[in-house]
């Protein structure tokens, strides 16, 4: 199993601009979480989807962060314009959620993108 | 709601001594327990979980943790540290609302002294 697929791995870009984020979980998995990672405010979830539907986007933290999962394979979270202050280390995850709530049970983690905003 | 609470943003231990990492709960229904590992610059891993069946739960790299219900606790141990369980720790409850998203504590570091 190649678990969980992140890319880019490193995404470097200058204030201003559009940063696209993107995921591909696990085979079977029909729920998907983004996270962030900062010294500062520690593991944040941002938006996570259920059979494709966004369930919680309570995370996100403006209008200028957006996500979509067109399909059970992929997802994006998309940055525009990205800001300094946007730096952090993304992760996405995947579980296989029950039940039409789409109950949680263990995440598996990608390796994350860390992005730098200059 | 649920929430989740982990003593210690640190935790220093010598290497072939007790690895305690503490971590207690609130949840209004049974709750899904969960730790997780990061290595460095690496994603979070499952370490164990618990799941309303035996209390001791043992996971992976000779980690275990204990449910107290009277204690709101999900305490975390190892018998012996190793150098290799220098990683950040987090704990976390599986919630009961909005499709029962997953809670995550605030983590803590844990560092190993040869």
């Amino acid at each position: 199993d190649a678990g969980v697929i992140q890319s880019p791995r490193h995404e470097v870009t200058e204030m201003g601009q559009e940063v696209t984020l993107r995921c591909k979980p696990i085979s079977g998995h029909n729920s998907l979480f983004w996270y962030r990672q900062t010294m500062m405010r520690g593991l944040e979830l941002l938006i996570y989807f259920n059979n494709n539907v966004p369930i919680d986007d309570s995370g996100m933290p403006e209008d200028r962060f957006s996500a979509k999962m067109p399909n059970a394979s992929f997802s994006t979270l998309k940055i525009q314009p990205s800001e300094p202050r946007d730096s952090a280390v993304y992760f996405c995850a995947s579980s296989l959620g029950r039940g039409v709530a789409g109950i949680q049970e263990t995440q598996y983690f990608g390796p994350g993108t860390r992005l730098l905003v200059l | 709601a649920q929430s989740v609470t982990q003593l210690g943003s640190h935790v220093s231990v010598s290497e072939g001594a007790l690895v305690l990492l503490r971590c207690n709960y609130s949840s209004s229904v049974p709750p899904y327990l969960f730790w997780y590992v990061q290595y460095p610059n690496q994603g979070l891993q499952l370490l164990l979980k618990y799941t309303s069946a035996a209390t001791l739960v043992k996971g992976i790299n000779g980690f275990e943790a204990e449910f107290k219900k009277s204690e709101t606790s999900f305490h975390l141990t190892k018998p012996s540290a190793h150098m290799s369980d220098a990683a950040e720790y987090f704990c976390a409850v599986r919630g009961n609302t909005g499709g029962f998203k997953t809670i995550f504590g605030a983590g803590t570091r844990l560092f190993v002294k040869a």
